[in-house]
């Protein structure tokens, strides 16, 4: 199964553009890359899903270079919601491959 | 429903009891995962069901643990004979179909065995 790895925390301030960068070297030819944020006391909320090049939606982009061996998402004028645990995951689209490390918490103040 | 929905929301028991935990996916979905999180570290995946069926078990830590889809909607985590280690947020999850990992999660049970 490819491995993740993502800085544990980050910091920002409202209104920045807040980049969250996963390394995925082992990424295999099946393999998506996905993108959950979690609230505490809540459960997982998809954000984003991509194979290649880049995806957008109304809440993020998601970056994947030509080789796929990292990703980054990018959220844009972050505010105090957004505050929250962010997972990289990456499989098959299996349930069982897409694993969930300990996530990058984002810690956006004032 | 709106939602996924779990129950009950807490629970505590006491060590070598049963306990059994409830989740009722969003109408219509045919997939449906469990997932035990521990303070601190992401999701750990434990079991999916397709419709009525165990699809994938493969993260059940041991035969204490036993899931049940009876209808393919309502799902029932059990475990029997709780053990200390096995305090945790249970979430459950569901999805529309295989392979799409727009995964759906409800707010979970936080299970405490003392």
């Amino acid at each position: 199964l490819a491995k993740t790895t993502q800085p544990i925390s980050m910091d920002s301030y409202e209104g920045q553009e807040v980049n969250i960068t996963c390394s995925h070297n082992n990424i295999a030819t099946n393999d998506y890359i996905t993108w959950y944020q979690q609230f505490p006391s809540q459960g997982p909320r998809f954000i984003i899903q991509g194979y290649k090049t880049k995806v957008t939606n109304e809440v993020a982009s998601l970056f994947i270079p030509a080789d796929r061996k990292s990703s980054t998402l990018s959220l844009p004028r972050v505010s105090l919601s957004d505050t929250a645990v962010y997972y990289c995951l990456v499989g098959d689209l299996r349930p069982s491959t897409l694993t969930f490390g300990k996530g990058t918490m984002l810690l956006v103040s004032p | 429903g709106a939602g996924v929905s779990q129950t009950p929301s807490n629970k505590v028991t006491e060590k070598g009891k049963y306990v059994e935990l409830r989740c009722d996916p969003i109408s219509g979905h045919t997939a449906l995962y469990w997932y035990r999180q521990s303070l601190g570290q992401g999701p750990e995946f434990l079991i999916y069901f397709q419709g009525t069926g165990a699809a994938d078990d493969s993260g059940l830590p041991n035969d204490r643990f036993f899931a049940v889809r009876p209808e393919g909607s309502v799902s029932t985590l059990k475990i029997q004979r709780t053990e200390r280690g096995d305090s945790a947020v249970y979430l459950c999850a569901s999805s529309k179909g295989t392979g799409n990992t727009e995964a759906f999660f409800g707010q979970g049970t936080r299970l405490t065995v003392v």
